[in-house]
């Protein structure tokens, strides 16, 4: 267990529809990362947060946003909903900031979204 | 930009037999490299970084892996693998130095060990 929790664990939608996926992270970790894991894109990094403030974006579909709160908890937010986002969705978390580059990620069990 | 490559998409090795999984990077200052497992329907699980030092690096579950500065490699490896070593092994590469440091996650090798 990597102490990062994710919610919901599976989600199934319609195209166009909004849904919200949520991660804490480990106890302490300041920074949380999204992925997002398909069979044909691979392992692709969406958005990282630092103590409530974005500090970088990957390859983020202007459809998708994601914030952390104050309780350093973070949600990411998918709008519009197509075919194609069908995916792993992970939240992973680390001890350093944006700038300590030596600090593994621990990652969270996943959200499973199925669009259809 | 930083990259990093694994050249496999697939590894067989037999059990008990030593194995490998290779890794190249690209970055261009100094590298921070990772190596992360993930089991079927599971987050991806930390197995072991190099930051500096010693080029051979001792991880979890008996794994370690190499860090070849002339030849841009970090291979992982394990004298003897085992049926439960199966399953799929990511390579990350961050650069060391400066501002922000994204990381970049190769596009994984599945490892299957065949008893």
């Amino acid at each position: 267990d990597s102490g990062v929790t994710q919610t919901p664990k599976h989600l199934i939608t319609a195209t166009g529809q909004r849904v919200t996926l949520r991660c804490s992270p480990r106890s302490g970790d300041l920074s949380v990362y999204w992925y997002q894991q398909s069979l044909d894109q691979g392992l692709q990094f969406l958005i990282q947060y630092y103590n409530g403030e974005e500090r970088a974006k990957g390859n983020i579909l202007e459809r998708f946003s994601a914030q952390q709160f104050p309780d350093l908890h973070s949600e990411l937010n998918l709008s519009s909903l197509e075919l194609g986002d069908s995916a792993l969705y992970f939240c992973a978390s680390s001890t350093g900031g944006p700038t300590s580059g030596a600090y593994e990620q621990y990652f969270g069990p996943g959200t499973r979204l199925t669009v259809t | 930009a930083q990259s990093v490559a694994q050249p496999e998409d697939q590894v067989n090795v037999a059990e008990g037999n030593p194995l490998t999984v290779k890794c190249t990077y690209s970055v261009s200052g100094n590298p921070y490299l990772f190596w992360y497992v993930q089991y079927p329907n599971r987050g991806l699980q930390f197995l072991l970084k190099y930051i500096t030092g010693d080029n051979l690096v001792k991880g979890s579950y008996g794994f370690e892996a190499e860090f070849n500065k002339s030849q841009t490699s970090f291979h992982l490896k394990k004298p003897s693998a085992l049926v439960s070593d199966s399953a799929l092994y990511f390579c990350a590469v961050r650069e060391g130095l400066g501002g922000y440091q994204k990381v970049t996650f190769g596009i994984g090798t599945k490892l299957q060990v065949i008893p």
